[in-house]
């Protein structure tokens, strides 16, 4: 069965302490793995998309890397601006759009 | 206005009421979604329209019953609901075809009394 699973689940960091989340994936057919922020009240924002191992995006302090069975979210010097639940989620097929998500990893950073 | 909108914003309905939600996509996409979000649960997918038409229904009960008129808008409606119903209900938009992402709304939060 297809699933996403990340860890931690929740996580506390100081402003400036980085860290890495992990989404570990078990799916067939990989067509890429993708990043989304979600802050309170709002729909999800998307981050980046990964295709191959090796991959690796980065976007102000975020940096996402892929591996055939997990990404890693690496988050430098965190603000705490960066607070917000980080989703990630597999696409299965190139047409059929299907993805499936993970329950995500709240973010607090603390000033 | 521009991305993914949706209304209303937020919504209390008791379980004999009849109500809509609204979904309407500015990003020239031809795949819309509704997902549910519920605490601590991840995303699950309602129901996939490509092209206006219905592509995937994930068991979904018939208590909620989506309508897709054209590639930018698309309803979810709503009767006899029960508590457990009571969830973020997120829209989304992609292209199909490449390697378009899912672009959301910011969701309607709903309360089933």
């Amino acid at each position: 069965e297809d699933q996403v699973t990340q860890s931690p689940e929740a996580l506390r960091l100081q402003e400036g302490e980085s860290s890495s989340l992990n989404c570990s994936y078990t799916v067939s057919g990989l067509r890429g793995l993708f990043w989304y922020r979600q802050d309170p009240g709002k729909g999800p924002e998307f981050l980046f998309t990964l295709y191959s191992a090796g991959e690796e995006k980065e976007k102000e302090r975020l940096k996402a890397t892929l591996t055939k069975k997990e990404s890693f979210l690496h988050i430098t010097a965190p603000k705490p601006e960066d607070s917000a639940t980080y989703l990630c989620a597999v696409r299965r097929d190139n047409y059929g759009q299907n993805f499936v998500f993970g329950p995500g990893t709240r973010l607090s950073v603390l000033p | 206005e521009t991305g993914v909108t949706q209304t209303p914003r937020h919504l209390v309905m008791g379980m004999t009421n009849k109500k809509s939600l609204k979904c309407e996509q500015h990003l020239g996409h031809n795949a819309m979604y509704w997902y549910k979000q519920s605490a601590k649960k991840p995303l699950e997918l309602m129901f996939v329209y490509n092209f206006k038409e219905q592509t995937e229904n994930n068991s979904v009960p018939s208590r909620f019953s989506p309508e897709c008129p054209n590639s930018s808008h698309l309803f979810l409606h709503l009767h006899t609901l029960q508590p457990e119903d009571s969830a973020l209900y997120l829209c989304a938009s992609s292209q199909v075809g490449n390697d378009s992402p899912l672009h959301f709304g910011n969701g309607t939060r709903l309360t089933v009394t």
